[in-house]
């Protein structure tokens, strides 16, 4: 089955620079990637995603990029601010014949320091 | 407007008692996810609804753990004779239909049992 495998597990910047976070998934078959964030006592809450046919989405500070071939996508944060300090997921989705179960990495807690 | 809700939020089983834990997904939302997630941990799958079907439970950890949906709404996750290793947090999301579409999350259950 799919394994997801997330680095860094933790993730220290000063307010202002670029987060960057990797992920591999094994499963050659899966074809879409959400990333989540989690705040303290929350569930997960979506924050981009991308398909398999993209290779690249922007969504103002955040990014996400594909590599199919290499089998890793990645999430770029750029000026960050104090807010996005949280755990952050990135998961994939197996084609399963019309539903996406999702495998998730281990996540990665981002501090951002003023 | 409304999002996924779970209740309780928090619950305390003392070893071998029966719980059961309550989802009300986005109304419309035909795709139901019951995800279990570890201290430090990602979510992991238990369990998918497509309306009131269970199209896969082959992440349900053992026959103590039961889901159901029978109106295609609201869903409950069982779990009997709890055992600590069932502490954890219970997410449920929800998708507004079958196939690689968005799941939302709602703020989960943690239970601790002791």
């Amino acid at each position: 089955g799919e394994n997801v495998e997330q680095h860094p597990s933790t993730l220290s910047v000063q307010e202002g620079d670029s987060a960057v976070i990797k992920c591999t998934y094994s499963d050659s078959a899966s074809n879409y990637f959400p990333w989540y964030k989690q705040e303290l006592g929350k569930g997960p809450q979506l924050i981009i995603d991308i398909r398999s046919n993209v290779g690249e989405k922007k969504d103002q500070r955040i990014a996400v990029t594909l590599n199919k071939t290499a089998k890793h996508f990645s999430l770029h944060i750029t000026e960050t601010q104090p807010e996005d300090s949280a755990v952050y997921f990135c998961a994939a989705s197996p084609s399963l014949g019309g539903y996406n179960k999702l495998i998730f990495g281990a996540g990665t807690r981002l501090a951002v320091h003023p | 407007g409304a999002g996924v809700s779970q209740s309780p939020r928090y619950k305390v089983a003392k070893r071998g008692q029966d719980v059961a834990l309550r989802c009300d997904p986005i109304s419309g939302h035909v795709s139901l996810f019951w995800y279990q997630q570890a201290l430090g941990q990602g979510p992991e799958f238990l369990t998918y609804f497509q309306n009131e079907a269970q199209l896969d439970k082959s992440g349900l950890p053992s026959d103590r753990f039961f889901a159901e949906r029978p109106e295609g709404s609201v869903s409950t996750l069982k779990i009997q004779r709890t055992q600590q290793e069932d502490s954890a947090v219970y997410l449920c999301a929800s998708s507004p239909r079958e196939g690689l579409y968005e799941q939302y999350f709602g703020p989960g259950t943690r239970l601790t049992v002791t």
